[in-house]
């Protein structure tokens, strides 16, 4: 089983569609958790940092971390087909080294 | 503007050939890494530093090779040891002691 499990997707909305990303963790240390945008060819965007259990809002998009389920959300309200990219999740356990353990990616797809 | 650079973009080689990809940082940042990033694999952490003239090994270090002269620069050389080394190479920073990692554009690598 890996650490961070991810639905590949492609998943396709309507614009202006609510749009709900998630991962599953196993690793109960994981305590900061991230969302990267990454577009086709280019280099992965940081998009929201949440740190612990709670929910964060920034603009359109909403990071929630349930950390009995070791599960997290990323929601996006009135998606835009700019929004159409992949979408990684990413976590960090608090340990000495920082490193990240990424999710495979959920390709996303906003029609217009 | 602050950033990170990766050079080139694409970088073609024949099988046997090392070849060594370019990752430097005006962050100021004191963390680097490397990841590689093939499709529905996710990012996976080749090699990362901490601080300069030192580097540790990631999760698939094999057949790479990095050094840490200075604190901008984290260059990756792939050797001809790596079994599979076609793939989208990702370099990130990140200020010491914390998670959020930035990342440069990335480099298509191609080996035939």
């Amino acid at each position: 089983q890996k650490e961070v499990e991810q639905d590949p997707g492609p998943l396709s909305v309507p614009e202006g569609a609510i749009v709900s990303l998630n991962c599953t963790y196993s690793n109960s240390a994981f305590q900061y958790f991230m969302w990267y945008r990454q577009y086709s060819r280019k280099g992965p965007e940081l998009l929201m940092y949440t740190y612990s259990s709670g929910n964060k809002e920034d603009g359109r998009f909403t990071a929630q971390v349930d950390k009995s389920s070791k599960y997290i959300s990323l929601f996006i309200r009135d998606s835009q087909p700019s929004d159409s990219a992949t979408y990684l999740c990413a976590m960090g356990d608090g340990g000495a080294t920082n490193k990240l353990i990424f999710g495979t990616g959920t390709l996303l797809a906003v029609q217009p | 503007d602050g950033g990170i650079t990766q050079s080139p973009k694409y970088l073609f080689r024949k099988e046997g050939q090392n070849v060594t990809l370019s990752c430097e940082q005006n962050l100021n940042h004191d963390a680097m890494y490397w990841y590689r990033q093939d499709p529905g694999q996710g990012l996976r952490l080749i090699y990362y530093s901490q601080i300069v003239n030192d580097f540790q090994k990631g999760d698939i270090a094999e057949g790479y090779s990095v050094s840490r002269e200075k604190k901008e620069s984290f260059p990756l050389t792939v050797t001809s040891a790596q079994k599979n080394p076609t793939a989208f190479y990702l370099c990130a920073s990140s200020i010491e002691g914390f998670y959020e990692q930035y990342f440069g554009p990335g480099t298509r690598l191609t080996v035939t």
